[in-house]
């Protein structure tokens, strides 16, 4: 079945580095990708999304490119903050739900 | 306040007990979601609806698991016989639309504590 695979955390960067979070998917047919994250205390919330190849979706710096060739949606970012610590999802659309990978907490030391 | 709401926020209770948890969608939203999540995991999906219709379950969930969503609008979701296997953090969820590219909004869950 459908599937996503995140690089394992934590990953724990200093501020105003450079971020790169790895994110693979298996799929049937052509999915729209999703980053979520989720900051302490807090529910999910959607960060950016692509609905089809190519596109590259982008938030608060955050940037992610739908590639299909090599079935990828990384994460990245040019100079994190402190503020950025949190845990990211990556996510694709099967039918009529969502399908997680298994996060990947990130820590940003000031 | 107009997101996704559930309640409890925690729910401790003893192996073999029923438990229900409620999720209140964003009014407008017609699709709603439950998703379990244990620590270290990502969300995995258990359920969602169409208005009222539940148009799919995981077959990974349990005959002990049930939800319903009457009138298409708020929804609740039943653990019968608990085991401490379902300790775990419950998600809900709901969106606008028939296709996810619309934005899914999480209330903050239901962390239930089986002992």
């Amino acid at each position: 079945g459908d599937s996503v695979t995140q690089m394992e955390g934590p990953v724990t960067l200093s501020e105003e580095a450079f971020l790169t979070i790895n994110c693979t998917y298996t799929a049937t047919g052509y999915p729209s990708l999703f980053w979520y994250v989720q900051y302490p205390g807090e529910g999910l919330q959607l960060l950016l999304k692509a609905t089809k190849a190519d596109d590259k979706g982008s938030n608060k710096g955050f940037e992610a490119t739908y590639r299909k060739e090599t079935t990828s949606f990384h994460l990245e970012k040019g100079s994190v903050q402190v503020s950025d610590s949190a845990v990211y999802f990556c996510a694709l659309t099967q039918g009529g739900k969502l399908i997680f990978g298994q996060g990947t907490e990130l820590s940003v030391k000031p | 306040d107009t997101g996704v709401s559930q309640n409890p926020r925690h729910k401790i209770t003893k192996r073999g007990q029923n438990v229900t948890f409620r999720c209140d969608p964003i009014s407008e939203h017609n699709r709603l979601y439950w998703y379990r999540q244990t620590l270290g995991q990502g969300p995995e999906f258990l359920t969602y609806f169409q208005n009222e219709a539940q148009l799919e379950k995981s077959r990974l969930l349990s005959d002990r698991f049930s939800a319903e969503r009457p009138k298409g609008s708020f929804s609740t979701l039943e653990i019968q016989r608990t085991e401490q296997g379902d300790s775990a953090m419950y998600l809900c969820a709901s969106s606008l639309g028939g296709r996810l590219n619309t934005e899914a909004f999480f209330g903050q869950g239901t962390r239930l504590t089986v002992v």
